[in-house]
């Protein structure tokens, strides 16, 4: 089974600042890597898909990054609505075997 | 509009099975599968299996293996997820997903059901 790191576990920035969270696999996942938000009470929501893609209606200011074991989701200025959970997600085998990260915490310092 | 609509929440005691149901519509149904996915309380996200909307195969986390069921009635676009032999650690919010039916690209899951709570306590 791949397991995903991710790091840190917890980030303290204010808004306007740059946030840049990492995802490590513990073997190739090629680019089959996303990213997802989730506030509480909330169902996750999708931004990066294929480690670099924007998902619909996701502002240019969220940015995906990596292939193979390093990944980085990268928030350019960050948003008050931005503080929130972030996972990370592969996807290997076929049919589909999928794991999540731990997740971040991004929090206002 | 894209939803996933899940039923609601349910309480079970150890050792119980539940069923809970996710109602696709918006988009064509055999062209997408539905995962399911877990996250107890204050935890984080677990996928739990693959479900084809095409043909009804499923693929299941090793973890659930032999615990879960994960079966579709194309005629109401429907999926559902029964986990049998409940224990207290299984309370969580479950979701559905859409996701991905070919292994040639990779979308996400992209649409994501409201989630069900299910409680299991004596």
């Amino acid at each position: 089974e791949i397991v995903l790191a991710q790091s840190p576990a917890t980030l303290s920035l204010s808004p306007g600042e740059r946030a840049t969270l990492s995802c490590r696999a513990s073997q190739s996942v090629g680019s089959y890597l996303a990213w997802y938000q989730q506030k509480p009470g909330q169902a996750p929501r999708l931004l990066i898909y294929e480690a670099s893609s924007r998902a619909t209606g996701i502002p240019a200011r969220f940015s995906g990054s990596g292939s193979g074991t390093d990944f980085t989701l990268t928030i350019s200025s960050l948003e008050p609505e931005d503080f929130a959970l972030y996972y990370c997600l592969q996807r290997s085998n076929w049919p589909p075997e999928y794991t999540f990260g731990q997740g971040t915490k991004l929090e206002i310092k | 509009q894209v939803q996933l609509v899940q039923s609601g929440p349910e309480v079970k005691k150890p050792g119980a099975s539940v069923k809970v149901s996710c109602k696709a519509s918006g988009y064509t149904f055999i062209n997408y599968a539905i995962n399911w996915v877990r996250q107890a309380p204050g935890q984080g996200l677990e996928w739990m299996g693959w479900s084809s909307g095409f043909n009804g195969d499923t693929n299941y986390a090793q973890k659930f293996q032999g615990r879960v069921t994960m079966t579709t009635d194309a005629s109401t676009n429907t999926v559902y997820m029964a986990l049998r032999d409940l224990r207290s650690d299984d309370t969580a919010v479950y979701y559905c997903a859409r996701g991905e039916l070919d292994d040639y690209y990779y979308s996400g899951m992209d649409v994501w059901g409201q989630g069900t709570t299910v409680t299991v306590s004596s």
